[in-house]
């Protein structure tokens, strides 16, 4: 159980163009979503955490204008990156947790994003 | 501000055991988590603790010191298989929710 899906694993974009980065939980419902970003050999960073049917809570350094996340139902969440550069070129991971206050998060497989 | 420090990286063989310590300074602590990450996946939950002492799953453990800020997960009967980036997490609650701050992250080498 517990098993949250990202969509696309992969994604090479332009300069420029806006990427949409999808997270399902796939078996259970997730009340709040969380993104992270994580640059190589690096930590998690959190960049925003998200409840359904409310405006995402950002972390303080984190452009809320560029990093568009909507959480339309309990078991999606998306991470749209707008205007994308190079220095926008991560691995993107999303968290489920299962109910609000539950110390679990759930991970989903992460999206590598390039930016030529 | 906040932060946890871990080593950057542990070396072991196969068959022993290891301690990848934790010590961390944050406001409004609720819990520490340990991750388990292999390269270019998603990261794994292995153990939380809330309350001081020894937490034990199988061949992990986990330990807190809340009195020290220190904490440490202990890997039992190494295998090859366990190599891998292990982060500890210090778990906030917010007017948001929960928050996890993730630790800089210990790089685990099993040899033979």
């Amino acid at each position: 159980g517990a098993v949250v899906s990202q969509h696309p694993s992969r994604v090479i974009c332009k300069s420029g163009t806006s990427v949409k980065i999808e997270c399902r939980s796939l078996d259970f419902q997730a009340t709040t979503m969380f993104w992270y970003r994580q640059f190589p050999k690096q930590s998690l960073m959190l960049m925003a955490t998200s409840n359904e049917g409310s405006k995402a809570t950002y972390e303080q350094g984190v452009e809320k204008d560029k990093f568009l996340i909507n959480h339309a139902s309990l078991t999606l969440s998306t991470l749209t990156v707008t205007s994308a550069h190079p220095e926008d070129s991560s691995f993107y991971i999303c968290s489920a947790s299962p109910r609000t206050g539950a110390y679990e998060q759930y991970f989903g497989p992460g999206t590598r994003l390039t930016v030529t | 501000g906040q932060s946890l420090e871990q080593p950057s990286e542990v070396t072991a063989v196969e068959g022993a055991i290891v301690q990848i310590n934790c010590t961390y300074q944050t406001s409004g602590f609720y819990g520490l988590s340990w991750y388990q990450q292999h390269d270019g996946g998603a990261p794994t939950f292995l153990s939380y603790n809330a309350l001081d002492g020894l937490e034990e799953t199988g061949r992990f453990s986990s330990f807190l010191s809340r009195s020290d800020s220190y904490g440490y997960l202990l890997l039992q009967e190494l295998q090859m298989k366990d190599s891998a980036s292990y982060f500890c997490a210090v778990r906030k609650v917010t007017g948001g929710g929960n928050k996890l701050t993730f630790g800089t992250g210990t790089q685990l080498k099993v040899e033979l």
